[in-house]
């Protein structure tokens, strides 16, 4: 079954950068997009943007433009979503999720286990 | 940028009741929306996507309706596993984000 494994929890200092991993299993990795969201803590969902695992191709919120970067190694199925100069309210879970149907629909169906990224002095 | 408002905040009902839950957008999305559930602790749940096509595994019990700027989620008769937390996301070509709504709390009345 599909099965995304997200990297362990992460404590960074202000103006740091973290970088999540998002590993891939159960299905063929090349053929959907991944998609990242984060949610803040007691807050709602929010969309950051998605990756094209085989090409490499992404696209980004206009909120996260020059602060993310998202990359994928199809040699190990695993895709990355790094955040630099972090900020406090860059405080949240961090999730990754494949597409529903392969391009990207936006649908995001099979989620990551999220990561915790806390930022703080 | 499109905004998506989720009605009511929070939604107090019994188990067997039908739950009618809201998601208007601030201009048309055509079908481009999907509902998703969040548990506490847990990531979220795709339930319905494309307005009204429901995802895989998804009981019967859950169905959406609507287009352009005015779309519901319908749970029929509420189980006690259904209590949660639902949003809304739209899809958009141009620019391509893909925002949520704020969200409604379903909650065992």
């Amino acid at each position: 079954q599909v099965q995304l494994v997200q990297s362990g929890a992460e404590v960074k200092k202000p103006g740091a950068s973290v970088k999540v991993s998002c590993k891939a299993s159960g299905y063929t990795f090349n053929d959907y997009y991944i998609h990242w969201v984060r949610q803040a803590p007691r807050q709602g969902l929010e969309w950051m943007g998605w990756i094209n695992p085989n090409s490499g191709n992404t696209n980004y919120a206009q909120k996260f433009q020059g602060r993310v970067t998202m990359t994928s190694d199809t040699s190990i199925s695993t895709v990355y979503m790094e955040l630099s100069r972090l900020k406090s309210d860059d405080t949240a879970v961090y999730y990754c999720a494949r597409d529903l149907l392969g391009y990207s629909s936006g649908w995001c169906s099979g989620w990551g286990q999220g990561t915790l990224v806390t930022v703080s002095s | 940028e499109i905004v998506l408002t989720q009605s009511p905040a929070t939604l107090s009902l019994s188990p067997g009741e039908r739950a009618t839950l809201s998601c208007r957008a601030s201009q048309s999305v055509t079908s481009y929306l999907a509902w998703y559930q969040q548990k506490p602790g847990q990531a979220p749940r795709l339930l319905i996507y494309d307005s009204s096509k429901r995802a895989p595994g998804i009981p019967a019990r859950f169905s959406g309706s609507g287009s352009r700027t005015d779309f519901t989620l319908t749970i029929s008769s509420l189980e006690p596993e259904d209590f949660a937390v639902y949003y809304c996301q739209h899809r958009s070509n141009w620019p391509p984000e893909h925002s949520f709504g704020q969200g409604t709390k379903l909650e065992i009345k």
